[in-house]
């Protein structure tokens, strides 16, 4: 158990639809980041945000928006839905405190997006 | 530019048999080095890492990599490998200046044979 959670496990919605995904960093952490893993696309970073503030913009789609909140968690909102957006979405933490440890990251389990 | 090449999309080996996963980076510095294993259904795992001195470093589950600074490599080996190895590995570097960023390879698909 890497200390991080991600919900819902799984999400099933239509196209056009609009879902919120959700992360809780490990404790202690300050950094979350989104990836999108899709079988033809690998894994695919997203968007960093450490202490709330946004500090980096992978891939993400206009349509795809995020935030962290002041006790840390953070939401990835997908809008507009469409079915090329099934993807199993993963957030991952890291501490980001000055140690050598900043740059590791720890994943949570995923959400399995399916768009119909 | 810089980037992580996983030349293997699948290797198969035999369960005994021993194993060795291939990375290669682009970067002008030694940059910090990590190997991760994402088991079917579940999120990515860190297996070992290298940020400096030995340039061999030990993992869990009985993984181990080398850093080759003359070949820009971190190869990941298991001298026998178990059907629960089997999984995907991805190899990522960490440039200093990234802002804590990974750069990710493609990912290398493990299978068991009995």
């Amino acid at each position: 158990d890497s200390g991080v959670t991600q919900t819902p496990k799984h999400l099933i919605t239509a196209t056009g639809q609009r879902v919120t995904l959700r992360c809780s960093p490990r404790s202690g952490d300050l950094s979350v980041y989104w990836y999108q893993q899709s079988l033809d696309q690998g894994l695919q970073f997203l968007i960093q945000y450490y202490n709330g503030e946004e500090r980096a913009k992978g891939n993400i789609l206009e349509r795809f928006s995020a935030q962290q909140f002041p006790d840390l968690h953070s939401e990835l909102n997908l809008s507009s839905l469409e079915l090329g957006d099934s993807a199993l979405y993963f957030c991952a933490s890291s501490s980001q405190r000055g140690g050598t440890d900043d740059y590791e990251q720890y994943f949570g389990p995923g959400t399995r997006l399916t768009v119909t | 530019a810089q980037s992580v090449t996983q030349p293997d999309i699948h290797i198969t080996v035999s369960e005994g048999a021993s194993l060795e996963l291939r990375c290669n980076y682009s970067y002008g510095a030694t940059p910090y080095l990590f190997w991760y294993v994402q088991s079917p259904g579940q999120g990515l795992q860190l297996l070992l890492k290298y940020f400096s001195g030995d340039t061999l470093v030990q993992g869990i589950k009985g993984f181990e990599a080398e850093f080759k600074r003359s070949q820009s490599s971190f190869n990941l080996r298991k001298p026998s490998v178990h059907w629960s190895d089997a999984a995907e590995y991805f190899c990522a570097v960490g440039p200093m200046d990234s802002n804590y960023q990974l750069i990710w390879g493609a990912g290398t698909k493990l299978i068991i044979k009995p």
